[in-house]
This record gives structure tokens, sequence and C-alpha cells, in this order.
């Protein structure tokens, strides 16, 4: 697609529930990102994948967050046993590679809200 | 910790002004910088960038500043336009970590007429 698509844009869910968040990259970018925006704050990284390397899951708050990227190209960001600490706007990028000089190209993001 | 600081979290500025916006980082591996912009309800969008090999970079009304002794960094946009208002983030790469791209808060430039 043009650009980086992400679903849905806006989820609503009980605390305890588990969310699904979706990322289409921009064709032919083989690296993929995940970032949180919390209210008043700035970006979070979480997690980026890149090819078919191990991803950096170094950014992730709590093992209830997982990610998979499947066919190196659409990911889904789960979060388990939401807590109302998550609710924030979760932004996906992606690019052609990382590397000194990428450009992460952003979705509009996921805003979260957990009651 | 907060690798990359934007200590403003507002700016006002008068169309047709400059607006200097104001980035610190603490991070040495630092190498690579880069100004974002965010619309309300959109995701950020990439501005403008600047390698730490450079001490300036300049694209039309915008141009970034790199002080590396003093680990600063500074957007300036010249005029300032009604379009500009908007949240800035600043942001910076690690040689190690090309992939952990570090933001600031964010500043909120607003362009009054």
């Amino acid at each position: 697609g043009a650009g980086v698509s992400q679903s849905p844009s806006n989820k609503v869910t009980e605390k305890g529930k588990d969310v699904e968040l979706r990322c289409d990259p921009i064709s032919g970018h083989t690296a993929l990102y995940w970032y949180r925006q919390s209210l008043g704050q700035g970006l979070e990284f979480l997690i980026y994948f890149q090819g078919n390397s191990a991803p950096d899951k170094s950014g992730l708050p709590s093992d209830r967050f997982s990610a998979e990227r499947t066919g190196g190209s659409v990911s889904t960001l789960t979060i388990q046993r939401t807590q109302q600490e998550d609710s924030a706007v979760y932004l996906c990028a992606s690019s052609r590679r990382t590397g000194a000089g990428e450009k992460l190209f952003f979705g509009s993001g996921t805003q979260l809200s957990v009651l | 910790d907060q690798q990359v600081k934007q200590n403003s979290p507002s700016l006002s500025v008068q169309e047709g002004r400059i607006s200097i916006l104001n980035c610190d980082y603490t991070n040495s591996m630092f190498d690579y910088f880069l100004w974002y912009k965010k619309y309300p309800a959109e995701g950020p969008t990439f501005l403008i960038s600047i390698s730490s090999i450079k001490d300036k970079n300049e694209d039309g009304r915008f141009t970034v500043f790199l002080n590396k002794s003093a680990k600063h960094l500074s957007l300036h946009i010249v005029p300032s336009q009604p379009g500009d208002s908007a949240v800035y983030f600043c942001a910076a790469f690690a040689t190690d970590s090309w992939g952990k791209l570090q933001f600031g808060a964010g500043t909120q430039v607003v362009v009054t007429p």
C-alpha cells in the first residue's frame, strides 16, 4: 500500500481482556517497528523486526506484550490481560531496512483505552 | 531514563517569525538525529535529519543545527506558517542499536496569525 496501515484505529477494552493490534507495513520495507505514546509522553520503543532476524524485544514492558510478524510483512502486537496503564496510542512504523539514515514511516496508530 | 530531552513542552510563535525548537541528549553513542512532526490523530512524519559528521542541514524553511560537544540540537523554522502548528519530536539513533529510535517528549508549536 501507499503507507503504513494500522487497525483498528480505536479499541476500547475491559481490564483483563486480551487485544490484538495489526500493522500492514509499506510494501518492500524489511524493517517494522512498534512504538507507543502514552498521554503527555514521547514515543516509547517496544519492539522491532528486521528481515528474518530475531526481533529486538528489549522495549516490551512486560511478558503480557508480544508481537509477531508473519511472512515478513504484516505484524500483530498482542497484549494479554490488559491493564489500565496499557492505555496509549500504539504506533507501527516501517523502513526499507535498519541503519544509518533510514527514515521510519509511521501509521496513524491505534488508540487503546482500557477501562 | 530519558536519553533525548525536549524541555519546552510548548512554543507559541507569530506567523512569519522564526520558530526555534531545542533538544538535548545524553547518549554519546547517538550519531544520527531526526525531527518528526505530528498532527493530531496522525502518525509522526519525517521532517529533517542530520548525521553527527555535520553541524547543519537545511531543507527549505527547515534547518537543523547540531552541537556535538554540547549534546544539543535545534530545529529552526523560518518563516513560520499556520500549517506548522503541530507537535515536533526530536529523535536519535545510536550506532549500536539502529532499530531503536529514541524520541523526546515533543514540543507543541502553535503558530498564530
